[in-house]
Formats: structure tokens, sequence, C-alpha cells
């Protein structure tokens, strides 16, 4: 069974600062990686992807991968109270369209 | 920025009636899926859907459920009779191409079933 594992949080960083989130992934065969946000009662909002090892950055936000490890992260810079939300870790494995996605992480941003 | 639309937002229907919830996928997209999250809960993938047949499904989609793009724009999800435990998010997505390519999610449908 394809598992993806993140803690559920919340997460309570103040304002401007750095927000780590992690994902932790069960198949090795997984090709890419995706950050959803997902306000209350809405829906998934594609915020980055990567398949690569490394870093991939795009504003505020950075992901983060290494597959050796089975890992990735998402870093938002400068948060906001307007970042505050769930934030749903989703894999793809290889020769596959089902997305897998994790329980995700609450994040509260306090002014 | 072209998005995935979904109607209706709310839908309420008595257990054992069959729903049908719609999707407008985005136009140059090929590729076309439902997922649904019962309240509190992980998103589910249901179904994927290309060149006018499913490329995949879960275990959740059973009999009770078939998916149709009836004409150039609209992607259906039928559930034909409808149990409490289907109450859920439904969730459409659509993608340029397999693989590497993200998915993009509509609003949603809120489907109660009572």
């Amino acid at each position: 069974q394809k598992e993806v594992e993140q803690n559920s949080g919340p997460l309570s960083v103040p304002e401007g600062a750095i927000a780590s989130l992690n994902c932790t992934y069960s198949d090795r065969g997984s090709q890419s990686f995706f950050w959803y946000r997902q306000y209350s009662g809405k829906s998934p909002e594609l915020i980055m992807f990567i398949y690569s090892n490394g870093d991939k950055e795009d504003g505020r936000f950075t992901a983060q991968l290494n597959k050796a490890s089975q890992y990735v992260s998402l870093l938002i810079r400068d948060s906001q109270p307007s970042d505050s939300a769930t934030y749903l870790c989703a894999v793809l494995s290889y020769n596959t369209d089902k997305l897998i996605f994790g329980t995700g992480t609450r994040l509260q941003v306090f002014p | 920025e072209p998005e995935v639309t979904q109607t209706p937002s709310h839908q309420v229907t008595q257990m054992g009636q069959e729903v049908i919830l719609r999707c407008v996928p985005i136009s140059n997209h090929l590729y076309f899926y439902w997922y649904r999250q019962i309240l509190g809960q992980k998103v589910e993938f249901l179904v994927s859907f290309y060149n006018n047949e499913i490329s995949e499904k879960s275990e959740i989609f059973d009999d009770q459920f078939s998916v149709e793009r009836p004409d150039g724009s609209n992607f259906t999800l039928k559930i034909r009779s409808t149990k409490l435990e289907d109450s859920a998010m439904y969730f459409c997505a659509s993608n340029r191409g397999q693989g590497t390519q993200p998915q993009h999610f509509g609003d949603g449908t809120r489907l109660s079933i009572l």
C-alpha cells in the first residue's frame, strides 16, 4: 500500500517567519511530487511541483526533494496570515495517473 | 487563467437516488480525474479518463459509479444508487498529459446524502 505521511499539525508560526512543512512517502517508484494548499471547505490549489532531487524555488515557496530519503518538503518564507491553510503533499508513482495524498498539515500564521 | 468548473456546488439527494456530478475540464487538457474527500479525511483518487475510456480506477470506484464524456466539453460522474457513505466533496481535475503534468482541481461539489 503506497502511503504519504504528513504531520497533521497545527504548525503555528509568527508572521514573517519561515514555515517548514514535511512529507515522506513509501513508494520508491514515485516520480512526481506536488504541494497543494487547501483552505477550509475549498478545493486543493496547486502551489509547487518538483521532479528532481534538490531545491526548486518559486517566489516565497521552495520545494525540496530527497529521493534517497523519500522525503519532500515545502518552505514558505515571510509567512503571512493568508498562508494559513492545510498543505497537502501529493505523490505520483511511475506509470500511473493516481495522485496519492497525505492527510495534510494545518499551518497557522499569527500576526 | 483557465479553470476547471464543476456544477452543482452542492447537491442534496435521498439515499438510493441517482446523482450526476458535472465538470468542464480546462479546454486543452486531455486527462480527466475524479477524486473525493470525506469530511476530515484525505483526498482519495476515484478514476482517471483519457481518450474516452477509463485509464485507471480505485477500489472505491465500484459498479455504482460511472464516468462519461457526453460531448466535447463535459465530464460527468454518475452514482447510480447513492449510499449515506457517499456523502463527500467530489473534485474533478484535469491535466495536459500523464506523469509529470500537474493536475488542476475544480472547486468541487459537496454531495450530501440523506
